[in-house]
């Protein structure tokens, strides 16, 4: 079955660039898209196909895609943003996963 | 706006099943496709499969396959996901999501039906 990977966790200051990957083999051919979910809440969607972000989701959040890897960046991250971030895409066989999911740390 | 409001928590016994509901409002339901996610305690995101609102065609996951059925009551914008033959490891938060892009990818989530499996 089709895997996403990411790293388990990820630390940051306040105010530093993190970034989370999600490698796969499919990724060049399928969108990647970027959940976020706080302790205790449903995900919400920060980044979709790939790079574009919802309404109401903050400009520090952005997302690109090349060869197998996608990456999501928050640029200046906040307090607020820690969180778990899930990335999701799929494959030909119809059964999409979601990435392990990353622990993003801000202290 | 768009709103997804699922049903309470449920408390079953091994071998039982349960049915959880997931009333949508603010859009055209048979517009979108509803996903179901679940989550066991302290683990990650499982995608269970799809169901169109529009035609009922659906999409499960291959683990799943004969134990998950998803349905819709367009007259009432409720989407369903029954799963039979309950184990332990089904206790789990429930999610169900519109899926708002290709892939199943999902936009708008409910709030979460935590099904506590436990004899």
């Amino acid at each position: 079955s089709y895997e996403l990977t990411q790293p388990p966790s990820v630390s940051v200051s306040p105010g530093q660039t993190a970034r989370i990957t999600c490698s796969g083999d499919a990724l060049p051919k399928k969108y990647a898209y970027w959940y976020q979910q706080k302790s205790g809440q449903a995900p919400v969607l920060v980044i979709y196909e790939d790079s574009k972000r919802p309404s109401g989701i903050p400009e520090r959040f952005s997302g690109s895609s090349s060869g197998t890897m996608a990456t999501l960046t928050i640029s200046g991250a906040q307090v607020e943003d820690e969180a778990d971030y899930y990335c999701y895409s799929t494959d030909s066989s119809g059964n999409p996963p979601f990435g392990g999911g990353t622990k993003l740390t801000v202290l | 706006q768009v709103q997804l409001v699922q049903s309470g928590a449920e408390v079953k016994k091994p071998g039982a099943s349960v049915k959880v509901s997931c009333k949508a409002s603010g859009y055209t339901f048979t517009s979108y496709g509803i996903s179901w996610v679940r989550q066991a305690p302290g683990q990650g995101l499982e995608w269970m499969g799809w169901i169109s609102a529009y035609n009922g065609n659906t999409n499960y996951a291959q683990k799943l396959q004969g134990r998950v059925t998803m349905t819709t009551d367009t007259s009432t914008s409720t989407a369903y996901m029954e799963l039979r033959s309950l184990r332990s490891d089904d206790t789990a938060v429930y999610y169900c999501a519109r899926a708002g892009y290709g892939d199943y990818a999902c936009d708008y989530w409910g709030q979460g039906t935590l099904v506590t499996v436990s004899s």
